[in-house]
């Protein structure tokens, strides 16, 4: 069983509003990782949980916040997002943090911000 | 700046025959590979890991990987329409955890 869970699968929202994307796996995975992907480009990293910490950080604005709470759960939280921060968000997880593991992707959340 | 580089395509080849996809990584550091397909609209999905020179295969798919050139490339025999999708290049510079870069992904199209 590979599978990272993400909700929603859409996401529509206002520059002023404030909304959280949800990421789950129940894999025993370690590390939990946020990517953003623009069309047609690859995806980018955003953040690397490693044990439930935040252990990098890839220069992301501060209106997208993460949170751990536990070492299934990885949430994004939105805020004062800007219609160029539209994008597909992947929820990866991979069994440790270190290079050799590999990362298994969610089905992404699909967020369109006007 | 770690780059890895993808022919775009589109790569388009008939049913049956063996799709060639490759890819170069400027990291000479790197240390873990992996081959990705993801089909419009949809996630990533892993379908290959390489570490170390040579080949590796798994059904239709083999990776390839020479450290010395710096390449990386996929393989799929037997090309079925339904393999028909952008793969992505992934590598991971082994010096700073698990922190996948990819490359921009080619196009397969393979035709019936």
């Amino acid at each position: 069983d590979t599978e990272v869970t993400q909700t929603p699968k859409h996401l529509v929202m206002g520059m002023t509003n404030k909304k959280s994307l949800k990421c789950e796996q129940h894999m025993g995975h370690r590390a939990m990782y946020w990517y953003k992907q623009k069309a047609k480009k690859p995806p980018e990293l955003m953040f690397v949980y490693s044990y439930e910490k935040l252990s990098i950080n890839e220069s992301v604005p501060s209106r997208f916040s993460p949170e751990c709470p536990n070492s299934s759960l990885l949430n994004l939280h939105l805020h004062a997002l800007q219609p160029e921060d539209s994008a597909l968000y992947l929820c990866a997880s991979s069994q440790g943090p270190d290079s050799y593991n590999q990362a298994f992707f969610g089905q992404g959340t699909r967020l369109t911000v006007v | 700046q770690k780059e890895v580089e993808q022919n775009s395509g589109p790569l388009s080849v008939p049913e049956g025959a063996i799709a060639s996809l490759n890819c170069t990584y400027s990291d000479r550091g790197s240390q873990s590979f992996f081959w990705y397909r993801q089909y419009s609209g949809k996630s990533p999905e892993l379908i290959m890991s390489i570490y170390s020179n040579g080949d590796k295969e798994d059904g239709r798919f083999t990776a390839q990987l020479n450290k010395a050139s710096q390449y990386v490339s996929l393989l799929i025999r037997d090309s079925q329409p339904s393999d028909s999708a952008t793969y992505l290049c992934a590598v991971n510079p082994g010096n700073a955890g698990n922190m996948l870069t990819f490359g921009g992904g080619t196009r397969l199209m393979v035709k019936p």
